[in-house]
């Protein structure tokens, strides 16, 4: 079972470059999650997508846009990169709206801008 | 969603029982608690939920007072491997399954 898989796990950016970050999950999940964590700090929600075909913001959307391409993959974009988008990008799923299952976790993808 | 308010870290000696504290005095009838915890930099991991009665399953037990304000999450018999950041969670069902994490309680578990 591959659960929440995210790529690329490591990446460095300059200043005002583009990049996506991916995630699939192959639990059948209907929501998906985008996170962000900085040094010594707890997760905000970035964006997420309560089911195919709907996202919407979260707590720190702002430079950032998502796609959900399908049931399975949900995509964060940086289409110009700052510094201070420097975190650790965390991807989750669950089963969905009324469901009490838990959160499963990507294990992380840990960006730089320069 | 209601807001937690947990302790920003905690000592717990090899062996012992850990209790970690939460508090959501803003908390609603529909909404659940949740535990959680991230070792190091991975990602976080389910722990246990509970919405008003007091639930135990392989890894910890949830105790959730009577007004439902606070509750308390414990390891019964902490390890080394149990150092971690554990975050308290509620969340109502219907509100699209949103997931706040605040700052957690960082629990040190010392030989």
């Amino acid at each position: 079972n591959a659960g929440v898989t995210q790529t690329p796990k490591f990446q460095v950016l300059k200043t005002g470059q583009s990049m996506t970050l991916q995630c699939a999950q192959d639990m059948n999940h209907n929501s998906m999650y985008w996170y962000r964590q900085d040094p010594g700090m707890g997760l905000r929600l970035i964006y997420y997508s309560a089911s195919e075909g709907t996202t919407d913001k979260g707590e720190v959307p702002n430079g950032y846009n998502v796609s959900r391409l399908n049931k399975r993959e949900f995509s964060l974009r940086l289409e110009s990169a700052a510094p201070s988008q420097t975190s650790v990008y965390f991807c989750a799923s669950t089963m969905g709206a009324g469901n009490t299952g838990e959160l499963f976790f990507g294990e992380g993808s840990r960006l730089t801008v320069l | 969603d209601a807001k937690t308010t947990q302790p920003p870290s905690m000592d717990c000696a090899e062996g012992r029982a850990a209790n970690l504290p939460c508090n959501h005095s803003t908390i609603s009838g529909n909404e659940y608690v949740y535990w959680y915890r991230q070792i190091h930099s991975q990602g976080p991991q389910y722990i246990i939920h509970g919405l008003k009665n007091n639930e135990t399953n392989e890894m910890a037990s949830l105790i959730i007072t009577e007004d439902r304000k606070s509750s308390t999450l414990i390891l019964p018999h902490a390890t080394l491997r149990d150092t971690a950041v554990y975050y308290c969670i509620v969340r109502v069902l219907y509100n699209f399954n949103k997931f706040y994490f605040g700052s957690g309680t960082k629990l040190n578990v010392k030989p």
